[in-house]
């Protein structure tokens, strides 16, 4: 059974830093594109940021990028996503999920919440 | 690229037939997956490649469409389907969803 689990999230004040992590099991992890998904609580889906499965190449969404970075290690099945000065709008629940076809997101944890707040 | 997503909401009987669509601003061909959300809960992959049920998903969900327009029709509405509906475009990055479908049960 494919299994994601996010941890890390929290309350960080703006301009702090946080490192979230998801660990994977179930499926082989190191042939799969892994992703970061946000969700502001009550609103849709913001797709964060997206690693290859071996980390050749990364994307992020402008809202992130030069924030955020995505990281991975395949000996430890898990992935990363590290997130320094966060801003009052990054507040959301974040899911890592699987990629399959294309780029869509096959499987997803069950999401960490991220409080940008003084 | 944008995706569009309409209505936003809608409510239905149960045994109704369902239909969402999603309108992408450039052709993307059939890269487009659908995903189901509810509450409390993470989204869920319905459908890929624009019409691919992956398994377990049930036979009352289908998708159709290619380059710009698409939909996601549910035959019959059953009491678990309340949710919400996103598309998503998987064609190039950065990756977009629509805005969200709320379906809910009359």
């Amino acid at each position: 059974e494919v299994q994601l689990v996010e941890s890390g999230g929290g309350l960080v004040k703006p301009g702090g830093s946080l490192r979230l992590s998801c660990a994977a099991s179930g499926f082989t992890f190191s042939s799969y594109n892994m992703n970061w998904v946000r969700q502001t609580p009550g609103k849709g889906l913001e797709w964060v940021s997206s690693i290859s499965s071996s980390s050749t190449y990364t994307h992020y969404a402008d809202s992130v990028k030069g924030r955020f970075t995505v990281s991975r290690d395949n000996t430890k099945k898990s992935l990363y996503l590290q997130m320094d000065s966060l801003r009052a709008d990054d507040t959301a629940i974040y899911y890592c999920a699987s990629g399959g076809w294309g780029f869509s997101l096959d499987y997803w944890g069950q999401g960490t919440l991220v409080t940008a707040s003084s | 690229i944008q995706l569009t997503q309409s209505p936003s909401s809608l409510s239905a009987s149960v045994g109704d037939r369902v239909t969402i669509t999603c309108r992408a601003s450039q052709g993307i061909s059939t890269y487009l997956a659908w995903y189901q959300q509810k509450p409390g809960k993470a989204p869920k992959l319905l459908i890929y490649a624009a019409s691919t049920l992956p398994s377990g998903v049930p036979s009352r969900f289908s998708g159709s469409g290619s380059g710009a327009d698409f939909t996601l029709t549910i035959s019959s509405l059953q009491p678990e389907d309340s949710a919400t509906y996103y598309c998503q475009q998987v064609n190039s990055y950065p990756l977009t969803f629509g805005g969200g479908t709320k379906v809910e049960i009359k």
